[in-house]
């Protein structure tokens, strides 16, 4: 069974600087999706990111990048010049080619100091 | 384009109800899914629908069920609630199987 893992409960930056976000997952299969949420107070799940495995090239959106390794099943998240806005839960979630759910890590709070 | 809608907002049970949650996808997505989140669980998944057929179903008890309309508006059943039902239930919907999911703000159920 996949799993995902995010060993940082909680991070914090301060506003305009970078903060790296990770996730490690575990699959036996070969073509699947990545992806990072935001979960701001609102409670409303936001798509920040999302990678497919058979791309080697890393996604990009805008302040927000991702460092996926495949061999090393690492998914961490860059978010470039930090803003109070973008303080929130963030999840990093797997999900297999063709199969209909998300698996999700337990989330880290990222904080931003002003 | 108005965005996925789950009503209520809010919902107050006691145990051994049942609740019904409702969700309104994005016009012409035809997938729809529901999660569970809880501090202690985190974010579980429960079913996910495509026009009208539930294709995959997460670990749940069968006291969970659900259902899809032919406009793809969906339902989602919970009854004989209990105390661990109490939770932040997820709706979202996708264009096609492997498209980005859009999610709903939420249900938040208590169950006292």
């Amino acid at each position: 069974a996949q799993t995902v893992t995010q060993s940082q409960p909680e991070m914090s930056v301060q506003e305009a600087e970078t903060v790296t976000l990770s996730c490690t997952y575990d699959t036996s299969e070969s073509d699947y999706y990545l992806f990072w949420y935001k979960q701001p107070p609102s409670r409303q799940m936001i798509l920040v990111i999302r990678q497919e495995a058979y791309k080697q090239q890393n996604a990009t959106e805008n302040r927000f990048s991702v460092n996926f390794q495949k061999a090393a099943k690492s998914f961490s998240l860059k978010i470039s010049d930090s803003q109070l806005g973008d303080a929130a839960m963030y999840f990093c979630a797997y999900r297999s080619k063709g199969n209909y759910q998300l698996i999700w890590g337990a989330g880290t709070k990222l904080i931003i100091k002003p | 384009k108005a965005g996925v809608t789950q009503t209520p907002r809010y919902l107050i049970k006691t145990r051994g109800q049942q609740v019904t949650l409702s969700c309104s996808p994005i016009s012409g997505h035809r997938s729809v899914s529901w999660y569970q989140q809880t501090p202690g669980q985190g974010l579980q998944f429960l079913f996910e629908y495509f026009s009208e057929t539930q294709r995959n179903k997460g670990n749940f008890p069968g006291r969970f069920s659900g259902r899809q309309f032919s406009n793809s508006r969906s339902e989602m059943n919970v009854s004989t609630l209990e105390l661990g039902d109490s939770a932040l239930y997820l709706c979202a919907s996708s264009l096609l199987t492997d498209e980005k999911l859009f999610f709903g703000s939420g249900t938040q159920l208590s169950v006292l």
